[in-house]
């Protein structure tokens, strides 16, 4: 079964507004990661948080991580058209392998 | 480019028929990961090798499954017998030692009529 759950499932905002997606999984975790999917095209990565950071930021992108609630937040500042794509949130445990959520598909509109 | 490969990028097939397909890693990059994703879902784990032995196997990995990574290198996945319920994109990823981001090719979409 899948690890984690993204909310909302769809976003949809205007173009230079805020974009927040929400995670929350099951079980402890090393890591949690976020991975964007545009339509036809491969997953990419864009961040990794350990279990023992509480906030990371990259450019545009601000993840915490609050592993008491067993979830994480994915905050897109100033977004743009080519932000638009599938978000998902992926953590690792024990092992190596990730077990992904189900996805907030973002839209921006122009 | 230096990324993950997969080939080929697309398979249509007839019930009942085997399917293999191809996974080159990123150049020194010892982990390798097979994934599956259907419309609307996250990838799910399939199996991870280090370097060529294969080291975790998801229940999702039924019998008809297999996959080898006989050098290392490259990896292969066959699926014997497909039903339309494999039908689904196949993700392969890789990571570096001592890393823990992984790096996914464009995968393999399976049709299976």
């Amino acid at each position: 079964s899948q690890q984690g759950e993204e909310d909302p499932q769809a976003l949809s905002i205007q173009e230079g507004e805020n974009a927040t997606m929400n995670c929350s999984y099951k079980t402890s975790i090393n890591n949690l990661q976020w991975y964007r999917q545009n339509s036809g095209r491969g997953l990419v990565h864009l961040i990794l948080i350990r279990s023992n950071e509480r906030e990371k930021h990259s450019g545009r992108l601000r993840v915490t991580l609050d592993t008491s609630k067993k979830s994480s937040s994915l905050l897109i500042t100033a977004s743009r058209a080519a932000d638009t794509a599938s978000y998902f949130c992926a953590t690792v445990t024990g092992a190596n392998n990730l077990f992904f959520g189900t996805g907030t598909r973002l839209t921006v509109i122009p | 480019d230096t990324g993950v490969s997969q080939n080929p990028r697309h398979k249509i097939t007839k019930r009942g028929q085997n399917v293999t397909f191809r996974c080159d890693p990123i150049s020194e990059h010892n982990r390798l990961y097979w994934y599956r994703q259907t419309l609307g879902q996250g990838p799910e784990f399939l199996t991870y090798f280090q370097n060529e032995a294969q080291l975790e196997k998801s229940r999702l990995l039924s019998d008809r499954f297999s996959a080898e990574r006989p050098k290392g290198s490259f990896s292969t996945l066959e699926i014997q017998r497909t039903e339309q319920g494999d039908s689904a994109m196949y993700l392969c990823a890789s990571s570096a030692k001592g890393t823990d981001t992984q790096y996914f090719g464009p995968g393999t979409r399976l049709t299976v009529l």
